[in-house]
């Protein structure tokens, strides 16, 4: 079955750039979205299509998709930017693939 | 607005059959513009995504699931529903339903908005 990888948790300070990866064979020959999610939320869409963001979201989110992987870029972090971030992808095999999730903190 | 609720027991014992429901407003089932999906997240874990469902009642699961999944859908009452068999304590999660947005000729799909979710555990 199809999988993709992130790191449990990237710290960042306030005003800087965060970046998340993930990373899954051919990666970049699928697209890939990414959700955040607060303590006791449910997850909110916050890429899709590898780059687009939807209606609603700060700017200071984005993303990209090469080769093996797919990077959600924060820039200008802010506190309220504090949560988990789940990357996903879609196999024709398995469905919806989710990663670990990776916990930003910012300090 | 499209806004998702999830109905159902917070209580189930092992080998009982959980019954969720999804209730959706702001949007209509029977458009046939979207998939509906279930996903769940054990306490502390990450998401898991169980299967979806379209108008035509064409249904998609996970291969680790679909064996004990059964998804359906009531146009009339704008909801559709999950059946998951044989529970175990392993079940135990926070189960949300979420719109899918399937486009497969772009090969792009994700999930937007979620309900809030349904926290079931499984227990004797």
């Amino acid at each position: 079955s199809y999988e993709v990888t992130q790191p449990p948790s990237v710290s960042v300070s306030p005003g800087q750039t965060a970046s998340i990866t993930c990373s899954g064979h051919r990666l970049g020959d699928k697209y890939v979205c990414w959700y955040q999610q607060k303590p006791g939320q449910s997850p909110v869409l916050v890429i899709y299509q590898d780059t687009k963001r939807p209606s609603g979201i700060p700017e200071r989110f984005s993303g990209s998709n090469s080769d093996h992987i797919a990077t959600l870029t924060i820039s200008g972090t802010q506190a309220m930017d504090e949560a988990d971030y789940y990357c996903q992808a879609w196999d024709s095999s398995t469905g919806y693939v989710f990663g670990s999730g990776t916990r930003v903190t910012v300090l | 607005q499209v806004q998702l609720q999830e109905s159902g027991p917070g209580l189930m014992k092992p080998s009982q059959t959980l019954s969720l429901t999804c209730t959706v407003s702001g949007d209509s089932l029977s458009s046939g513009n979207n998939y509906w999906s279930w996903i769940r997240q054990p306490a502390g874990k990450g998401l898991e995504w169980i299967g979806r469902i379209y108008v035509s009642g064409s249904t998609n699961s996970n291969p680790s699931l679909q064996s004990r999944v059964t998804i359906s859908m009531d146009t009339s009452k704008n909801q559709f529903s999950l059946n998951l068999s044989s529970m175990t304590a392993a079940d135990t999660a926070v189960y949300f339903c979420a719109r899918d947005h399937v486009n497969n000729a772009l090969g792009s799909f994700h999930l937007d908005p979620w309900g809030p979710g349904i926290l079931v555990t499984v227990s004797s």
